[in-house]
């Protein structure tokens, strides 16, 4: 089955540590995004690419960056985890470009939980 | 700036009907998504609306109104599986999805 794939599913991480998620799709989607959600919250979006072009939110902190050497794989790095990022790291996918019709909904890994000790 | 509202949590009864409300203030607008998000998972899809209207899917409608900013997840027939968080989203002008923090619904026998 065709499916958003992330690993690890639960990572723990010591205090300013970096750290990588990876995630990779089968679905062939030219577009992959970077949530990170925190409890009852709505989920925040850091990154997304489409295809290799990287669009970086205005308010997403330098501690993050995000790499994609491939159609299939996307990486987020967080170079110097804090308390405050600890989080359900949330990679997900979508098939049109932006501005096409039809819904072009967002398909989502299972999450990655990141845990900062 | 942009807001997306809805309740926080809900309750309701195994076999019963639930509406969840939406209402959103984007700067424009191009589609609502409704997502299920069962704790610890992943956000599902549900639902798409763009134009004025019911769109049923099985025991999920979903309703919009552009003019009111205004949407609604309508959940029949309700099974304990349906206990999650429903998260509302609109994709503004610059097709940028912005989340509502969503509405967790719980169901008691």
């Amino acid at each position: 089955d065709a499916m958003v794939i992330q690993n690890p599913r639960y990572q723990v991480t010591q205090f300013g540590k970096p750290v990588t998620l990876s995630c990779s799709q089968t679905l062939n989607h030219n577009v992959m995004y970077w949530y990170q959600q925190k409890s009852s919250q709505a989920p925040k979006l850091l990154f997304h690419y489409y295809d290799k072009d990287f669009n970086n939110e205005a308010d997403t902190p330098d501690n993050f960056q995000s790499r994609r050497p491939n159609t299939s794989f996307c990486f987020l790095d967080i170079r110097s985890p804090g308390l405050g990022d600890a989080a359900m790291y949330l990679c997900a996918t979508s098939r049109l470009q932006e501005g096409t019709s039809g819904s072009n909904e967002q398909f989502f890994g299972p999450g990655t939980r990141l845990t900062v000790l | 700036g942009q807001n997306i509202d809805q309740p926080t949590e809900m309750t309701a009864t195994e076999g019963a009907i639930v509406q969840i409300n939406c209402t959103y203030q984007t700067s424009g607008f191009n589609g609502l998504f409704w997502y299920q998000q069962h704790a610890g998972e992943a956000p599902t899809f549900l639902s798409y609306n763009v134009l004025d209207g019911l769109e049923e899917k099985g025991r999920f409608s979903s309703f919009l109104s552009r003019s009111k900013g205004y949407s609604y997840l309508l959940l029949k027939e309700l099974q304990m599986k349906d206990s999650a968080s429903y998260l509302c989203a609109v994709k503004d002008s610059n097709y940028q999805l912005i989340w509502g923090a969503g509405t967790k619904l719980i169901i008691k026998p």
